[in-house]
């Protein structure tokens, strides 16, 4: 089944206390992104990756990190985690061909605490 | 640049009712148009999309929309809402020569019994 994978779904945890948050899919997708949701203000693009070791910020980089070693995963590492993180997460992947004019595939998403 | 304005951040229907969500764009090339519908504690699916030729597309659940060239507008509609269609839905472009969809700030449809 095409899918893209997110793990965690929930995590819960304190201020400054590192955590990776893994994306991945099996649709040989070039481009990944990550997406932050909070209520009022819809979806807000983090990072994206055109394609491995190729990474781009979004509309709302700061305080993230990502990295593309492997074409399948796209992981969403923040380095020390502040409560204004506290959102849900969302991982899209879609192809670059022409024939699939951007559909994005979405992720289930990561509800993230940080307390 | 592309941008998207989705008018209203909640839309409050009887069951039964016409749906009509609104979306504009704007795009300084032909766009790629999207609604993708998100679900309580799911992902965002893709609903419908208009890339070329007819432009009135349907998507699944009864839904489809209308791609109006001259009033930039790409509107979701459904001529009977069910309580199952309570979600929130968003609008998205790209123009194809950018492979970053934009997206809508998201409309929340909420369907009374």
């Amino acid at each position: 089944e095409a899918q893209v994978t997110q793990n965690p779904r929930y995590l819960i945890t304190v201020t400054g206390k590192k955590l990776t948050v893994t994306c991945s899919q099996n649709m040989n997708h070039e481009y990944m992104s990550w997406y932050r949701q909070d209520p009022g203000l819809g979806l807000r693009q983090i990072y994206y990756s055109m394609n491995v070791e190729v990474t781009d910020k979004g509309d709302v980089p700061e305080g993230y990190k990502v990295s593309r070693k492997e074409k399948r995963n796209f992981p969403l590492i923040l380095e020390s985690p502040s409560p204004n993180q506290t959102s849900l997460y969302f991982c899209a992947s879609s192809s670059v061909s022409m024939s699939s004019y951007n559909e994005q595939f979405f992720g289930p998403g990561t509800r993230l605490t940080v307390l | 640049a592309q941008s998207v304005t989705q008018l209203g951040s909640h839309v409050s229907v009887s069951e039964g009712a016409l749906v009509l969500l609104r979306c504009n764009y704007s795009s300084s090339v032909p766009p790629y148009l999207f609604w993708y519908v998100q679900y309580p504690n799911q992902g965002l699916q893709l609903l419908l999309k208009y890339t070329t030729g007819a432009t009135l597309v349907k998507g699944i659940n009864g839904f489809e929309a209308e791609f109006k060239k001259s009033e930039t507008s790409f509107h979701l509609t459904k001529p009977s809402a069910h309580m199952s269609d309570a979600a929130e839905y968003f609008c998205a472009v790209s123009d194809g020569g950018s492979y970053i969809p934009t997206f809508g700030r998201g409309t929340s449809l909420i369907v009374h019994p």
